[in-house]
């Protein structure tokens, strides 16, 4: 299974809104609603931060949401904070051997 | 809280084994699914093998099937990854996780064990 694609790197200033791209295919991301989004700081493990496509766990800030169109799921953060700077990791459910795949990754700087 | 304390890694030649362990605590660890994901250096993240609540169920990325082995002792709160057959393509920093068996997502994560396959 390939990896979901996500742009390798997005900025935006504090207090603006970014979004972060995570393309799939109809088999994964357009087939269903397991999309995932993980924000990991420097040398620290992933955190969940959207689950189900939209869904915000417990403890998560309003601020970070999510939306699927198509073959395209999204992560949008808004009022980008200084401490949002990290990088981002989409991930779907994939009905092959290959369970659950992963973005690339999106490193988000906050200028 | 949840924690999740991964122990094992290290430094393996190619063709070698090693057995990672995740210890957890703050959950009734026998109720959950739990994951293995790793992070090759400066890369994104990959699963890699996924276990039922009782064990009774595995799961293998096709990169590791047949050369990992996944389980775990209810008993001792603990989850491990069995890896022979080590490749350098298998450097990476290995997570433990809990894993929504229902709807494929992960959360807590542990705070990795570092393997490395070099000669």
């Amino acid at each position: 299974q390939s990896a979901l694609t996500q742009p390798a790197s997005v900025s935006g200033s504090p207090g603006q809104s970014i979004t972060i791209s995570c393309t799939g295919t109809s088999s994964d991301v357009g087939a269903y609603k397991f999309v995932s989004w993980y924000q990991q700081h420097p040398d620290k493990a992933p955190k969940l931060m959207i689950y189900d496509v939209s869904n915000r766990p417990s403890g998560v800030s309003n601020r970070f949401s999510g939306s699927k169109s198509g073959n395209t799921a999204s992560l949008t953060i808004s009022g980008l904070q200084a401490e949002d700077e990290a990088d981002y990791y989409c991930s779907s459910y994939t009905p092959s051997t290959t369970l659950i795949i992963f973005g690339g990754g999106t490193k988000l700087t906050v200028l | 809280e949840v924690q999740l304390l991964e122990s094992g890694g290290g430094l393996v030649q190619p063709g070698g084994s090693l057995r990672l362990s995740c210890a957890a605590s703050g959950l009734i660890f026998s109720t959950y699914a739990m994951s293995w994901v790793r992070q090759a250096p400066g890369k994104g993240l990959e699963w890699v093998s996924g276990i039922s609540a009782t064990g009774g169920t595995t799961y293998y990325a096709d990169s590791v099937k047949g050369r990992f082995t996944i389980s775990r002792d209810n008993s001792k709160n603990t989850l491990y990854l069995q890896m022979n057959s080590l490749r350098a393509e298998d450097t990476a920093v290995y997570y433990c996780a809990k894993w929504d068996w229902n709807d494929y997502w992960f959360a807590p994560w542990g705070q990795g064990s570092l393997v490395t396959v070099s000669s």
